[in-house]
């Protein structure tokens, strides 16, 4: 089955304790991108990647950092975490970018809260 | 920079009613989604428009593209409660994919 996996689904955690979001896509898509959801802003894009190795700053990127060492996973994370960056989180693939194929798929986000 | 504006926010309707959700965004692209979230879940794709004019049903909905208005309709035809859900539009254009805030559906019996 096509998906987009994203582990975990829930966290709590400390402030300044570092945590990684996993993302995790099986339909070899080259696109993926990290997100995040706040009530009222809709989403936010916190990071994006065209291809392995290749990643770029979103709307929101201060306070994450990605990887994207294999072409599955991209992985986001918190260095430090604030309680600022307590929000929903979703992972999207897509199949390219600026092409007809577009379309996103959605993990079944993460709610972080940080305290 | 790329803005996408959505209207209404919050939309309560009755069932059998019409309706249409506005997704305005503020730069040239001819690349636009619909997407659907129900409470607690993922989004779920619904249409991709690629170019100006085009028009895609599925259902009750069907969404349509102006490119040189640089609008996007979501219209809602004989409304049904299963429909309840946030609806958000997005807009990518040069690399840079952004969301509207969403307009949260309910429909009443």
């Amino acid at each position: 089955e096509a998906q987009v996996t994203q582990n975990p689904r829930y966290l709590i955690t400390v402030t300044g304790k570092k945590l990684t979001v996993t993302c995790s896509q099986n339909m070899n898509h080259e696109y993926m991108s990290w997100y995040r959801q706040d009530p009222g802003l809709g989403l936010r894009q916190i990071y994006y990647s065209m291809n392995v190795e290749v990643t770029d700053k979103g709307d929101v990127p201060e306070g994450y950092k990605v990887s994207r060492k294999e072409k599955r996973n991209f992985p986001l994370i918190l260095e430090s975490p604030s309680p600022n960056q307590t929000s929903l989180y979703f992972c999207a693939s897509s199949l390219a970018f600026g092409t007809v194929n577009t379309e996103a798929f959605f993990g079944q986000g993460t709610r972080l809260t940080v305290v | 920079e790329l803005k996408v504006e959505q209207n209404p926010l919050f939309l309560s309707m009755q069932e059998g009613k019409n309706y249409t959700i506005y997704c305005n965004y503020s730069t040239t692209s001819d690349r636009l989604y619909w997407y659907r979230q129900d409470p607690g879940k993922s989004l779920e794709s619904l249409f991709v428009l690629l170019s100006n004019g085009a028009v895609k049903q599925e259902g009750r909905l069907m969404a349509s593209l102006d490119t040189k208005a640089r609008l996007s309709t979501l219209h809602i035809t004989a409304a049904v409660h299963d429909l309840s859900a946030t609806y958000f539009c997005a807009v990518d254009s040069n690399n840079d994919m952004r969301f509207g805030a969403g307009t949260r559906l309910t429909v009443k019996p």
